[in-house]
């Protein structure tokens, strides 16, 4: 059980945007960033987002960010085939003495 | 460009320890402002935080895992390692390491090794 709570699974067609959401609580993403890593399958993740909307050089901007208080979404708009891929959040918990938690992931399918 | 590696035996049995090494190419590990990071994802399953380990030393590790975790540096061969003791079924996953780029709580892994399965099993 996660400590960030995601949809498993999320699905829209080419061209969409789709949004996943990420919850999560007080010592966590309620008191720092967000961050956001793409897994396509087969290889390891790759950071889409950080501190809850910057975008790494080289992340088209139909990635977006956003957080509200001890929840975070991210948005893909104009979607595309190749981004059919798992989507993870993650944030630095204050809890106990500290660590990074992740969500369970959400499984992106484009139909 | 950066370049992190895995290496180390991809079986291990009951009780023993898993060791691993990440060796960075690229950049070097002595710079400030990197934390250097294990992350595990268990067969199907999403992400782990493990720990991570700064050029001078200093760790933070994941509480669930401290009691049977080290992670070390060589600064001389730009690597860092892992050795994970009396492990079980339940550590079988496909282990990544990964540079944190950022503060000590505020750090994106912005470049991550390809990942190696490690089994434990006899």
């Amino acid at each position: 059980q996660s400590v960030l709570t995601q949809p498993p699974s999320a699905s829209g067609t080419p061209g969409q945007r789709v949004t996943i959401s990420c919850s999560g609580s007080s010592s966590n993403i309620g008191s720092t960033f967000i961050y956001w890593y793409q897994q396509l399958p087969g290889t390891a993740p790759k950071l889409l987002i950080f501190r809850n909307n910057q975008r790494p050089s080289g992340v088209p901007d139909r990635f977006s960010g956003s957080k509200s208080g001890t929840s975070a979404s991210l948005a893909i708009s104009g979607l595309r085939s190749e981004d059919e891929a798992d989507y993870y959040c993650a944030a630095w918990d204050d809890s106990l003495s500290g660590l990074w938690v992740f969500g369970g992931g959400t499984k992106l399918t484009v139909l | 460009q950066v370049q992190l590696q895995e290496s180390g035996p991809g079986l291990v049995k009951p009780s023993q320890t898993l060791s691993l090494t990440c060796t960075v190419s690229g950049d070097s590990i002595s710079s400030d402002n990197y934390y250097w990071t294990w992350i595990r994802q268990h067969p199907g399953k999403g992400l782990e935080w493990i720990g991570y380990i700064y050029y001078s030393g200093t760790t933070y590790y994941n509480p669930s895992l401290k009691s049977r975790l080290t992670i070390s540096v060589d600064t001389s061969k730009n690597q860092f390692s892992l050795n994970l003791s009396s492990v079980t079924a339940a550590d079988t996953a496909v282990y990544y390491c990964a540079r944190g780029y950022g503060g000590h709580s505020t750090h994106s892994f912005d470049y991550w090794g390809q990942g190696t399965l490690v089994t434990v099993s006899s």
